[in-house]
């Protein structure tokens, strides 16, 4: 069974510092992977995805992804945090046999200090 | 605009009473799917329909029930052997679960409380 663990619950960043995001997923074959934001009260809003091709996949909002097949990994990254960019963000894992199956991470929680 | 609408917005529900969640879409999409999110567990799928008049279940379907007549429409049931509905409830669509790399889009949500 496919699987995704984010090992951080709540992450504190300063307004202008890098951030990076860690997700660890479990897929016996090549994944489809997904990072969402979502914010308080709100949907999920696509961030980036991967399904093949570059490892590094460039996102919106700034954001950009890396797909590390050796370390079962893919973690958002940004160069600059903004304030707005306070959220709550999950990464998923869907199948290469359509993407029912999507599993979510428990999340990540995002908060900018000025 | 194209996109996923859900209502209510808020949704209150009492001891015994089945209550129903609307999710419309006008993009064309063959993919519906309904999660369910609770603080700290991330999202769980509850039901999905890859083409009109057809359902699976997902993982955590008990208590649920889902219809959908209509391309565009998938309306969610919380029935009353549901023993604790309050949650946040996202509704979502894709083009189509046949070929793969399909990408889910998501409503703004629906929290439902227990009076």
């Amino acid at each position: 069974a496919q699987s995704v663990t984010q090992p951080d619950i709540h992450i504190t960043v300063s307004e202008g510092a890098s951030l990076e995001l860690r997700c660890n997923y479990s897929y016996g074959a090549t994944p489809y992977l997904f990072w969402y934001v979502q914010s308080p009260g709100q949907g999920l809003q696509l961030l980036l995805k991967y399904f093949s091709g570059d490892t590094l996949v460039q996102g919106i909002k700034g954001f950009e992804a890396e797909f590390k097949r050796s370390q079962s990994s893919f973690n958002l990254r940004k160069p600059s945090v903004h304030w707005s960019d306070a959220a709550e963000y999950f990464c998923a894992v869907g199948s290469n046999f359509g993407n029912e199956k999507l599993t979510f991470g428990t999340g990540t929680r995002l908060t900018i200090i000025p | 605009d194209g996109g996923i609408t859900q209502s209510p917005k808020y949704l209150f529900r009492k001891e015994g009473q089945n209550v129903t969640l609307s999710c419309e879409q006008n993009l064309n999409h063959d993919a519906m799917y309904w999660y369910r999110q609770d603080p700290g567990q991330g999202l769980r799928l509850i039901y999905y329909s890859q083409i009109v008049n057809d359902f699976q279940k997902g993982d955590i379907a008990e208590g649920y029930s889902v219809s959908r007549e209509k391309k565009e429409s998938f309306p969610l049931t919380v029935t009353s052997a549901q023993k604790n509905p309050t949650a946040f409830y996202l509704c979502a669509s894709s083009i189509s679960r046949q070929t793969g790399e399909e990408t889910q889009y998501f409503g703004p949500g629906t929290r439902l409380l227990v009076l």
